[in-house]
């Protein structure tokens, strides 16, 4: 079993929809990371939590710590959030990834 | 400063040649990340330093692999004698301390063998 799991692995959705992608991890850790990963393109950091929730935008990550479960929200989706979002979770020294969210939004 | 930079983006070689890949991070930040992305798959952990010390090796990182980071500014990544397995996307990232604190990614150095 992964460290990092996230589900679903891919995500159809129509413009507009809101979109939720989950991530649970097994391990301790300080932070929890969520990056987006355009095709062919670098590694953009989105939130960087630690507890409760962040917004920004029509962006919304959360965090439990309790259950080891976060989620990220995308309210009033648009093609252009096409894109791999990958959760990653950070120790003391390292980081462990998900398999990452391939997110396609038709319009 | 523009960011964490990676040269060259894309390098074609045969099987058996060793390959050097280059990264400038963020010039005040003191780690320094390496990854491995293939097709399809998250990005996998191989090596890390503060400053000019390595302080953690992957196990996914063979005795082919060799990382420096001499003066805790630039590091390089050399692959000997590479293999077709070792295709794959080689990330960079940089932070100042620890994993709690805002990981920038540069855009990754492509590795294709052939």
């Amino acid at each position: 079993k992964n460290e990092v799991e996230q589900s679903p692995q891919n995500l159809t959705a129509q413009e507009g929809e809101f979109i939720t992608i989950n991530c649970s991890y097994s391990v301790g850790i300080s932070a929890l990371h969520w990056l987006q990963q355009h095709p062919g393109g670098g590694i953009v950091s989105l939130f960087m939590l630690s507890s409760g929730k962040k917004k920004h935008g029509r962006l919304i990550a959360t965090i439990n710590i309790q259950e080891k479960h976060s989620s990220l929200h995308i309210t009033a989706s648009h093609p252009r959030d096409s894109a791999v979002y990958i959760c990653a979770v950070a120790g003391n020294n390292d980081m462990r990834f998900g398999a990452g969210t391939r997110l396609t939004v038709k319009p | 400063d523009t960011g964490v930079s990676q040269n060259p983006r894309h390098k074609i070689t045969k099987r058996g040649q060793n390959v050097t890949f280059r990264c400038d991070p963020i010039s005040e930040h003191n780690r320094l990340y390496w990854y491995r992305q293939t097709l399809g798959q998250g990005p996998e952990f191989l090596t890390y330093f503060q400053n000019e010390a390595q302080l953690e090796k992957s196990r996914l990182l063979s005795d082919r692999f060799s990382a420096e980071r001499p003066k805790g500014s630039f590091s390089t990544l050399e692959i000997q004698r590479t293999e077709q397995g070792d295709s794959a996307m080689y990330l960079c990232a940089s932070s100042l301390g620890a994993g709690a604190n805002v990981l920038t990614f540069g855009a990754g150095s492509r590795l294709t063998v052939l």
